[in-house]
């Protein structure tokens, strides 16, 4: 079944200190890694889309990367504005649709 | 641009009520989406439609009708609201079913069924 698994569920960071957050994914025939921010009563807002296994795409503090079987969303020396739940979502699979996480909620104290 | 446009933001309907649900996009994208999203379940496909005069089910289309009215608008209806039907909704454009594959969301519509 395909499948994307987010983690932590949330996380709690002080302003400064970097941290990463993980997408796993298991969509046979995978057309594309998506990576949105949602803010507090918000739509998703796009961030990043990844094709392929090696591939890293960079925006401010936010660095993405992508392997076989997982995502990883690098934050460097978070802000508090940075606070927001992060969406994963793969293309692809059975169904030939986006299938999402559930989100990471980070937030950044200050 | 506005980019992807739902109204209304709000709404609390009673069981049994129906309503409709209005999504537009100015940026000339050929697919539109419903999505719902609820506590820890992630956001899941209600309907789709790939390209002007094409709707299709998604994951959870039970309650749910769609019409896509012309390339900018595609709404959502609700014959007979459920408790169930409790939820935010979202809209959502891409540009060609064929890819890029990335979506674009409107700002969502809350519903409150009683």
């Amino acid at each position: 079944e395909d499948q994307v698994t987010q983690s932590p569920e949330a996380l709690r960071l002080q302003e400064g200190e970097s941290s990463s957050l993980n997408c796993s994914y298991t969509v046979s025939g995978l057309r594309g890694l998506f990576w949105y921010r949602q803010d507090p009563g918000k739509g998703p807002e796009f961030l990043f889309t990844l094709y392929s296994a090696g591939e890293e795409k960079e925006k401010e503090r936010l660095k993405a990367t992508l392997t076989k079987k997982e995502s990883f969303l690098h934050i460097t020396a978070p802000k508090p504005e940075d606070s927001a739940t992060y969406l994963c979502a793969a293309y692809g699979g059975a169904t030939n649709k986006l299938i999402f996480g559930t989100g990471t909620l980070l937030a950044v104290q200050p | 641009n506005a980019g992807v446009t739902q109204t209304p933001k709000f709404q609390v309907l009673k069981t049994g009520q129906s309503m409709t649900l209005q999504c537009a996009q100015d940026m000339n994208h050929n697919s539109m989406y419903w999505y719902r999203q609820d506590p820890g379940m992630g956001l899941r496909l209600i309907y789709y439609s790939a390209s002007e005069g094409t709707t299709d089910k998604g994951e959870v289309p039970n309650g749910y009708n769609v019409s896509r009215l012309n390339k900018r608008e595609f709404s959502l209806r609700l014959e007979s609201a459920a408790p169930s039907q409790t939820s935010v909704y979202f809209c959502a454009s891409r540009e060609l079913e064929g890819g890029p594959y990335e979506q674009y969301f409107g700002p969502g519509t809350r519903l409150t069924v009683t």
